[in-house]
This record gives structure tokens, C-alpha cells and sequence, in this order.
């Protein structure tokens, strides 16, 4: 059963104080693994897509990379309105067309 | 901006009664999808549709039906609402450009079956 896992549940940090969001996946071929960012009452906002072992995306203060187990969302120097909670995807190989499979999220808070 | 809305934003209704919720976009995407989001749950697709008058089910789509019968338009229907149908509901579009398969998501839908 394709699945994925993300840790921890919750992270809080200081501003300033570079960390890593986990994702774990298990999936019958891997078509993609996907980042986004959401807002309290807000929907999800696409961040990245990761294809291959040892790709590697960037955007501002925020890298993914991706294994053949897992993937990373490392945060550098994070500031308080990265605050969000922080959703892994992934899409198989024969799924339905836009069948993301959603890890249960990372929640983010970052203390000024 | 994926250019989606969705109505109604928010939705309190009693159990048994039909609900109909409505995605319209307004940049000819092909695909569209209907999610829902609890809490312990990640996101799971309901249905979703590949054209007019396509459609398909997801992980989650019983007591659920949709209709497409407008490109810029798909709709969500609980034919009789039940408590366990108490969600936020958001619609997504596949990019018609993109070939890398990320959704964009709407705002979302807050449905309260009580």
C-alpha cells in the first residue's frame, strides 16, 4: 500500500534556527514527491517537485531533496512567517491521474 | 493564482440534507479534483475529472457524486449529508501547461453537517 510519513508532527523554532522536515515514502514506483506550504484556512501552496533519487530543488530559505526512502525539507534560517504547516505528496506510477497520496503534515511554528 | 473559486466558503447543514459544492476555474484545465481534509488524515481525493462529462472516482468517494457537465465547472454533491461528511472539501486543477503533475489547490470549503 503506498503510504507516506511525515515527522515530526510538529516543530517549533527559534528565528534563526535551521531544521529539517522529514518524509517518508513507500510507493509502487515513484512518479513524483511533492512539496507544499499551508495557511490556516488557507488551501495548499505548491512548492516543489522531486522526480529522482538526489534531485535537489531550492526556493528562498527553503530546500527539498529526495532519496529513494525520503524526502527533506530543510529550512535555513527560517523567519516567524514560515510559519505553516508543511505537506508531503507523492504520485505513483499507474495511480489515477492527480491521485497524491498526502502525508498528515508538518506543523511549523518560528519564534521571533 | 490557479485560478480556481470555490462556493460556498463555509456550509452548515443537517444531517440528511443534499449538499452541492461547486469548483469554478477559468483557465480551460482538463483535470480537476475534488480533496477532502480531516484532521489525522492527510488530504484523499474524492473524485476527479478528465473532461467534460469524464469523471472517476478516488479513495474516498462514497456518499459522494460529481457532475462536469462545463469545463470551468465541477461540482461536488452529497446526496444526504451525515455527520461523518464534515470537512474542508478543496478542489484542484492539474495544470493544462504543466507536464509534472503537481495540483494547485482552492481556498477550500468548510462544510458542517450537524
Amino acid at each position: 500500500e503506498d503510504q507516506v510519513t511525515q515527522s515530526p508532527e510538529a516543530l517549533r523554532l527559534q528565528e534563526g534556527e535551521s531544521s529539517s522536515l522529514n518524509c517518508s515514502y513507500t510507493v509502487s514506483g515513484l512518479r513524483g514527491l511533492f512539496w507544499y506550504r499551508q495557511d490556516p484556512g488557507k488551501g495548499p501552496e505548491f512548492l516543489f517537485t522531486l522526480y529522482s533519487a538526489g534531485e535537489e530543488k531550492e526556493k528562498e530559505r527553503l530546500k527539498a531533496t529526495l532519496t529513494k526512502k525520503e524526502s527533506f525539507l530543510h529550512i535555513t534560517a527560517p523567519k516567524p512567517e514560515d510559519s505553516a504547516t508543511y505537506l508531503c505528496a507523492v504520485q505513483a506510477h499507474g495511480g489515477s491521474q492527480g491521485n497524491l497520496i498526502f502525508g498528515k503534515g508538518t506543523k511549523l511554528s518560528v519564534k521571533p | 493564482d490557479a485560478g480556481i473559486t470555490q462556493s460556498p466558503r463555509h456550509k452548515v447543514t443537517e444531517t440528511g440534507t443534499p449538499v452541492t459544492l461547486r469548483c469554478h476555474q477559468t483557465e480551460n484545465h482538463r483535470y480537476m479534483y475534488w480533496y477532502r481534509q480531516d484532521p489525522g488524515h492527510g488530504l484523499r481525493l474524492i473524485h476527479y475529472s478528465y473532461g467534460v462529462k469524464d469523471t472517476d472516482k478516488g479513495e474516498v468517494s462514497d456518499g459522494y457524486s460529481v457532475s462536469r457537465s462545463k469545463t470551468e465547472d465541477f461540482l461536488l454533491t452529497l446526496e444526504s449529508a451525515t455527520s461523518s461528511q464534515t470537512s474542508v472539501y478543496f478542489c484542484a486543477i492539474k495544470s493544462a501547461v504543466s507536464n509534472t503533475g503537481e495540483l494547485f489547490f482552492g481556498e477550500g470549503s468548510r462544510l458542517t453537517v450537524l
